[in-house]
């Protein structure tokens, strides 16, 4: 079975900083996609970033960018100049399987400081 | 494009009650799922349909039924609800082959 583990169950940044959020997953598939998505309090499940396992080269979305070490099974998201719009529940996400059923994990709250 | 339609949004039952929560997609996907989130836990899968006239179990599958009726809809039924039950319910869908699912807006349940 796939695990999808999110080990910071809230975070806080200042507005303008950085911050990186870590996932990391279980598997023994060899090609398979990540995500991230983020969920604001309008309770919308937004999906942010996506990245394909056979591709080396990390995926990035405007100021959204993950860092993934396959050997390793870590999955991490770092958000740029965060703004208090990114004030939200992160999940990492991993649809593992022949039915490509997504297992999340448990999720992350970002808070963003003015 | 509507997406994943959910209906309804906001529901309180009494224990014992029945309900059954709709799912309407337009996008022509084959899987559809239902998760169930509670704070902590994160999203866990409930049911899923991986195409046309398929159900299988999730993680947590107790206490419900589903019914995948055509390729658009696919229906969450709580035959006899509990406390227990008490969550925010999300339908899904996602093409075959492609992982990406998009999501309804949730159903808050709450069961008293």
């Amino acid at each position: 079975a796939q695990t999808v583990t999110q080990s910071q169950p809230e975070m806080s940044v200042q507005e303008a900083e950085t911050v990186t959020l870590s996932c990391t997953y279980d598997t023994s598939e060899n090609n398979y996609y990540l995500f991230w998505y983020k969920q604001p309090p309008s309770r919308q499940m937004i999906l942010v970033i996506r990245q394909e396992a056979y591709k080396q080269q990390n995926a990035t979305e405007n100021r959204f960018s993950v860092n993934f070490q396959k050997a390793a099974k870590s999955f991490s998201l770092k958000i740029s100049d965060s703004q208090l719009g990114d004030t939200a529940m992160y999940f990492c996400a991993f649809p593992g399987g022949s039915n490509y059923k997504l297992t999340f994990g448990k999720g992350t709250l970002l808070t963003v400081n003015p | 494009n509507a997406g994943v339609t959910q209906t309804p949004k906001f529901q309180v039952l009494k224990t014992g009650q029945s309900m059954t929560l709709q799912c309407a997609q337009d996008m022509n996907h084959n899987s559809m799922y239902w998760y169930r989130q509670d704070p902590g836990m994160g999203l866990r899968l409930i049911y899923y349909s991986a195409s046309e006239g398929t159900t299988d179990k999730g993680e947590v599958p107790n206490g419900y039924n589903v019914s995948r009726l055509n390729k658009r809809e696919f229906s969450l039924r709580l035959e006899s609800a509990a406390p227990s039950q008490t969550s925010v319910y999300f339908c899904a869908s996602s093409a075959q082959g492609s992982t990406e699912a998009f999501f309804g807006q949730g159903t808050r349940l709450t069961v008293v």
